[in-house]
């Protein structure tokens, strides 16, 4: 079955860049969506498609694609950056697959 | 403004059926390329997808709920219904409706979601 995999967890220093990563076969046919989720908040969309940045989301945001790897990278990470980071694709069945979520600390 | 929210029982028994209600307001499952998603989290754990509704009654399901979930629209009411039978304590969880689109099928609005524990 298809399946999308994240590092559990991932620290950054305040101010430096970091990548977050997921993996799956579904990737090398569709982009990736990426959402940041607070505790005890619904998640919010920070990324899709290939280059698309929702409203309000800041430009230090971006996403990128390689073969069966979307990567989310923030540049200049903030401390209010920390919270845990899902990707998703569609799956062959047209459905979304969601990955197991990376848990980002700014240092 | 486009808002989502959740409705339905916090409790259920083992082997219930739970039946939840998206009501939405600020666009229209009539609209092309327009869809109605569900997608739930287990206490500390992941987000799953569950289900999705389109404007033209596409659906598509988790492979792994598929016999369990059944999805519906009431494009009078703005609202969409999602139910899933024989509860078990394993889908404890806050069940969230989202928007998305046929065409990239990101998430971008989300409901507050609603957490569903399942107990006898």
């Amino acid at each position: 079955s298809s399946e999308l995999t994240q590092d559990p967890a991932v620290s950054v220093a305040l101010g430096q860049t970091v990548r977050i990563t997921c993996q799956g076969d579904t990737l090398r046919a569709y982009y990736a969506s990426w959402y940041q989720q607070k505790p005890r908040q619904a998640p919010v969309l920070v990324f899709y498609d290939k280059n698309k940045r929702p409203s309000g989301i800041p430009d230090r945001f971006s996403g990128s694609s390689s073969g069966d790897t979307a990567s989310l990278t923030i540049t200049g990470a903030q401390a209010e950056d920390e919270s845990d980071y899902y990707c998703s694709s569609r799956d062959i069945s047209g459905g979304l697959l969601f990955g197991g979520g990376t848990k980002l600390t700014v240092l | 403004q486009i808002t989502l929210k959740e409705s339905g029982p916090t409790l259920v028994k083992p082997t219930q059926t739970l039946t939840l209600t998206c009501t939405f307001s600020g666009f229209s499952l009539t609209t092309t390329g327009v869809g109605v998603g569900w997608i739930r989290q287990p206490p500390g754990k992941a987000l799953e997808w569950l289900a999705v509704i389109y404007w033209d009654d596409d659906i598509r399901y988790s492979p792994s709920l598929k016999r369990r979930v059944t999805i519906t629209k009431d494009t009078s009411k703005n609202q969409v219904v999602l139910t899933m039978t024989n509860m078990d304590p394993v889908d404890t969880a806050t069940y969230f409706c989202a928007h998305t689109s046929w065409a990239f099928g990101e998430l971008l609005y989300w409901g507050q979601g609603t957490l569903v524990t399942v107990s006898s």
